[in-house]
């Protein structure tokens, strides 16, 4: 019972060529977060929406966008790959209200090599 | 600044015990969470502490000092399948997951 999916699992673009990821969720929570993660580091966070609020963090580079069309799904458009941008892309879920933080509940993950 | 501090590895024997400390310094504090993570996956939740004292899950355990910016998450019985990194992420005021580096463990038969 895949509750937050995405997709593709592994991504292979070339240099500056866009790409797009995406995920959905069965969990009907009101956040969605995107991670990016390197190998041996800790998840950085990209982007989130708090139901249809956009909150982007300073330092995610302007190459990097996201949308959010509905309360399932989620996509994180990377308009010019770089080699630095080749990692680990986790989109996440959780419900959050004022006073109360739920748990986050990851996909799998989409890992993008840039050639 | 916001601060989540664990070991970067270490190695613990097939059946023994083993505690992973995380000591963090945020701009408020919602609660602190423990996830693992195995080698080219994704993080899956093991718990939560928000308040002090100490939440027993099966084999796995967890301590939070929120005076002491303080906490470990505690693993019994070890067995191989439990190789993997941990990471200790802590919910600041606004309620944004900070996140610490992660602790790979390693288990050795």
């Amino acid at each position: 019972d895949a509750m937050v999916i995405q997709n593709p699992r592994y991504q292979v673009t070339q240099f500056g060529k866009p790409v797009t990821l995406s995920c959905s969720q069965t969990l009907n929570h009101n956040v969605m977060y995107w991670y990016q993660q390197k190998s041996s580091q800790a998840p950085k966070l990209l982007f989130h929406y708090y139901d249809k609020d956009f909150n982007n963090e300073a330092d995610t580079p302007d190459n990097f966008q996201s949308r959010r069309p509905n309360t399932s799904f989620c996509f994180l458009d990377i308009r010019s790959p770089g080699l630095g941008d080749a990692a680990m892309y986790l989109c996440a879920t959780s419900r959050v209200s004022e006073r109360n933080i739920d748990t986050q509940y990851f996909g799998p993950g989409t890992r993008l090599t840039v050639l | 600044g916001q601060n989540i501090d664990q070991p970067t590895e270490m190695t613990a024997t097939e059946g023994a015990i083993v505690q992973i400390n995380c000591t963090y310094q945020t701009s408020g504090f919602n609660g602190l969470f423990w996830y693992q993570q195995h080698a080219g996956e994704a993080p899956t939740f093991l718990s939560y502490n928000v308040l002090d004292g100490l939440e027993e899950k099966g084999r796995f355990s967890s301590f939070l000092s929120r005076s002491k910016g303080y906490s470990y998450l505690l693993l019994k019985e070890l067995q191989m399948k439990d190789s993997a990194s941990y990471l200790c992420a802590v919910a600041d005021s606004n309620y944004q997951l900070i996140w610490g580096a992660g602790t790979k463990l390693i288990i050795k038969p």
